[in-house]
């Protein structure tokens, strides 16, 4: 079945410093992945999209992207702040029994 | 334009009791999926309903239950519950179902079952 790999965390940054997670699936034919954030005490809120079309997405100043080379998809932010801190859920887009990856926890310290 | 909303937030219950909650699409959306979310497991799909039909279903045992009303809003219910049952519940609302379609979710709510 699919799967959805999703880089372990807790991860711990101070703050400015560079962000990259990284996320795998197995199923064919996603032409897509979601990239979610949960604050703490709140549901998934979507955050960006990333496609395989080498289309990058980005949205308060995180960016998504694949590379082709690992076939795998990246979250990243170029300088991170502490109202980063959250945890962070990739997953191939919507139904059919929409399976997300298990989650990384991002800690940024001031 | 509102959110997708879910009601109760919170919720104490006792092993063996039964609970019922509640989700609220975004208007025009016609598919809500529910999840389960817990530390050790992560997030687990429940099932996916659209236009009043269950149309996928995830891994969990009969005790658990949905349905959808012609409004698209939708309920879940957890029969005999459990001490495991205890998760933050959230469900989710896009347009369609299927592949490709954004989901939406609400900020969930917390059952604590002792």
């Amino acid at each position: 079945g699919d799967s959805v790999t999703q880089m372990e965390g807790p991860v711990t940054l101070s703050e400015e410093a560079f962000l990259t997670i990284n996320c795998t699936y197995t199923a064919t034919g996603y032409p897509s992945l979601f990239w979610y954030v949960q604050y703490p005490g709140e549901g998934l809120q979507l955050l960006l999209k990333a496609t395989k079309a080498d289309d990058k997405g980005s949205n308060k100043g995180f960016e998504a992207t694949y590379r082709k080379e690992t076939t795998s998809f990246h979250l990243e932010k170029g300088s991170v702040q502490v109202s980063d801190s959250a945890v962070y859920f990739c997953a191939p887009p919507g139904g059919f029994k929409t399976i997300f990856g298990a989650g990384t926890r991002l800690f940024v310290k001031a | 334009k509102a959110g997708v909303t879910q009601t109760p937030r919170y919720l104490i219950k006792t092993r063996g009791q039964q609970v019922t909650l509640s989700c609220s699409p975004i208007s025009g959306h016609r598919s809500v999926s529910w999840y389960q979310q817990t530390p050790g497991q992560g997030l687990q799909f429940l099932f996916e309903y659209f236009s009043e039909t269950q149309r996928n279903k995830g891994n969990f045992p009969g005790r658990f239950s949905g349905r959808q009303f012609s409004n698209s809003r939708s309920e879940m219910n957890v029969s005999t519950l459990e001490l495991g049952d205890s998760a933050l519940y959230l469900c989710a609302s896009s347009l369609g179902s299927g592949r490709g379609n954004e989901q939406f979710f609400g900020p969930g709510t917390r059952l604590t079952v002792l």
